[in-house]
């Protein structure tokens, strides 16, 4: 089964650009999206179709998909930032969530 | 606006059955689709299948055939998945979500469902 792979945890200052990566097999063939989770807190849509925003989504969260990896900038981190980031993607007919990065404002 | 509102949360015992429902408003309901997802305890999400709105098609997970049934009903503008055959490896918080375009731009508020002797 198609598989992606985060990192557990990235850190980053206030003010500072936050990079997640999300890998997967050929991802860049695919769309990735990008979803916050706060805790207790329901998904929050961020980026579509590799680097769209949803009206609503501060133009400081930005994202790129291209050959294995998918990456989600979040630029000027604030500290509502801080949040639970997951991609997702679409392969054989099946949604796959990548395994979550917990990003950390300090 | 858009809100999904799902069915309060549930206990239920090991090999029961749960129904979650998920009423829609704001928005056409038959012209998008409504995927469920779930998240066990600190853990991560799980996308569990796709249902459209439109005409009942549907696509589940593999790890869940034969387990999962979603449906929806029009009339109302409620979709439903029901999880048979419950272990407690299935307690989890689960979700809806408005599926545009393999894009899941809103989502319910969460339904806990726990699985316990």
């Amino acid at each position: 089964s198609y598989e992606l792979t985060q990192p557990p945890s990235v850190s980053v200052s206030p003010g500072q650009t936050a990079s997640i990566t999300c890998s997967g097999d050929k991802l860049g063939d695919k769309y990735a999206c990008w979803y916050q989770q706060k805790p207790g807190q329901s998904p929050v849509l961020v980026i579509y179709q590799d680097s769209k925003r949803p009206s609503g989504i501060p133009e400081r969260f930005s994202g790129s998909n291209s050959g294995n990896t998918a990456t989600l900038t979040i630029s000027g981190t604030q500290a509502m930032d801080e949040a639970d980031y997951y991609c997702q993607a679409w392969d054989s007919s099946s949604f796959v969530f990548g395994t979550g990065t917990k990003v950390t404002v300090l | 606006q858009v809100q999904l509102v799902q069915s309060g949360a549930e206990v239920k015992k090991p090999g029961a059955s749960v129904k979650v429902s998920c009423k829609a408003s704001g928005y056409t309901f038959t012209s998008y689709g409504i995927s469920w997802v779930r998240q066990a305890p600190g853990q991560g999400l799980e996308w569990m299948g796709w249902i459209s709105a439109y005409n009942g098609n549907t696509n589940y997970a593999q790890k869940l055939q034969g387990r999962v049934t979603m449906t929806t009903d029009t009339s109302t503008s409620t979709a439903y998945m029901e999880l048979r055959s419950l272990r407690s490896d299935d307690t989890a918080v689960y979700y809806c979500a408005r599926d545009s375009g393999g894009a899941w731009d809103n989502w319910g508020q969460g339904t806990l469902v726990t699985v316990s002797s």
